[in-house]
């Protein structure tokens, strides 16, 4: 149980143009759902908190314009690169609540090139 | 502000050969601590959760333990596909409504034959 999907894996883009990233919870639903930006050998840094029917929460210096997210329902949000460039090139990853022993599920990322 | 350290950053054993990862921290009331494991390239894969001090939980040939102040992941007689970043992260009770986790930098495990 407590799986998260999340898609595409991968993605390359053109400068300029938006991105979709979808985050699945298939079993379980998830009324918080958190996405992450990892750069290489760096640790999960928390881009934003979605909560399920009401708008999300960013972290300090993550612009909320650029970085578009939807929680419609309590299995399905979505974060939406707007106009990227290639210092968003990163590998995105997202996390619900929920499932096994109150833990944080994650998905499983999604490399984003952006050229 | 929470603070997760993870130390080593890298760590290189022989197959078989015992070892443990250390993982200091500070936080505003632990909600909880968690172990993660990332391959290259995948989202984290969940270990373990602990909440108390003196609590320790297993899975094969991990063993995580908690006090006050820091986390030990023990590794008991490693093998190749224990290979991966091990990663610590902090909930705290006063951060982001007591949700956030808050994670250290990894450490990188290799596991030669």
């Amino acid at each position: 149980g407590a799986v998260v999907s999340q898609h595409p894996s991968r993605v390359i883009c053109k400068s300029g143009t938006s991105v979709k990233i979808e985050c699945r919870s298939l079993d379980f639903q998830a009324t918080t759902m958190f996405w992450y930006r990892q750069f290489p050998k760096q640790s999960l840094m928390l881009m934003a908190t979605s909560n399920e029917g009401s708008k999300a929460t960013y972290e300090q210096g993550v612009e909320k314009d650029k970085f578009l997210i939807n929680h419609a329902s309590l299995t399905l949000s979505t974060l939406t690169v707007t106009s990227a460039h290639p210092e968003d090139s990163s590998f995105y990853i997202c996390s619900a609540k929920g499932g096994m022993s109150y833990g944080y599920t994650f998905g499983s990322g999604t490399r984003l090139t952006v050229v | 502000e929470d603070q997760v350290t993870q130390s080593p950053e890298a760590l290189r054993l022989q197959e078989g050969e015992s070892s443990s990862l250390n993982c200091s921290y500070t936080v505003s009331g632990l909600r909880g601590l968690f172990w993660y494991r990332q391959d290259p390239g995948k989202g984290p894969e969940f270990l373990f959760t602990l909440y108390s001090a003196g609590e320790e939980k297993e899975k094969e040939r991990l063993k995580a333990t908690l006090t006050k102040k820091e986390s030990f992941l023990h590794i008991t007689a490693p093998k190749p596909e224990d290979s991966a970043t091990y990663l610590c992260a902090v909930q705290g009770i006063l951060t982001g409504g007591g949700n956030k986790l808050t994670f250290g930098t990894g450490t990188q495990l290799k596991v030669e034959l």
